[in-house]
């Protein structure tokens, strides 16, 4: 069974700028979660989305943003993007809400320049 | 919101020893605790999970332990091989499919196995 993927791997924008990742959960997950992750702050929990709707969400600002797809592939965007959004982005799909193991991607790497 | 605390940053060991990473955590309610280990340019891997009705968990040579009274839980290795030099992660959640909170992450611990 293929694991997560995540779309595009490296991305380069400019400060100002939005972007859009994509990410697509193990075959029958329905539950994809994403995180930030830098060398400061550690893993930091974005949001999660089950059956479209987005179930749960960490404390980031509102220009993060995402959605869920009928297939259960989802994307996340950020807008107005900053210096210190530089980070490695990271999915995770699981089978269901209220199933706990948690599978991540490979993660895309953004750089803000 | 939780907190979980990981120790040490760095631990380096022969190989053939054994590792232990121990993480605390600052909410009781926290009820699933997973392992992760991620290599260089690598997302996460789950290693091993324990959750909060079990004391200790073992998987060949990974066992994890919890002690819900002290509100710590650790990760014990055996005969570390040189595939294990990795950065692992411990975390925490309270709830369902990841929590309100989504997992809490430790900060990490980056495990050398020395030849």
């Amino acid at each position: 069974k293929a694991g997560v993927t995540q779309t595009p791997r490296y991305l380069i924008k400019t400060r100002g700028q939005q972007v859009t990742l994509s990410c697509s959960p193990i075959s029958g997950h329905r539950s994809v979660s994403w995180y930030q992750q830098t060398p400061g702050q550690g893993l930091q929990f974005l949001f999660e989305y089950f059956s479209e709707t987005q179930r749960n969400k960490g404390n980031f600002p509102g220009r993060f943003s995402g959605r869920q797809f009928s297939n259960s592939r989802s994307e996340m965007n950020v807008s107005t993007l900053e210096l210190g959004d530089s980070a490695l982005y990271l999915c995770a799909s699981s089978l269901l809400q209220g199933i706990y193991e948690q599978y991540f991607g490979p993660g895309t790497r953004l750089t803000v320049t | 919101g939780e907190n979980v605390e990981q120790h040490p940053s760095t631990l380096s060991v022969q190989e053939g020893d054994s590792a232990v990473i121990k993480c605390t955590y600052s909410d009781s309610a926290s009820n699933y605790f997973p392992w992760y280990k991620q290599e260089l340019g690598k997302g996460p891997q789950l290693i091993i999970d324990i959750r909060s009705n079990v004391g200790e968990k073992k998987d060949q040579r990974i066992a994890v332990t919890l002690n819900k009274t002290a509100k710590h839980f650790s990760l014990h290795i055996t005969e570390t091989q040189p595939e294990d030099s990795a950065v692992y992660f411990c975390a925490a959640s309270t709830g369902s499919g990841g929590g309100a909170d989504g997992l809490t992450f430790g900060k990490g611990t980056h495990l050398i196995i020395q030849p």
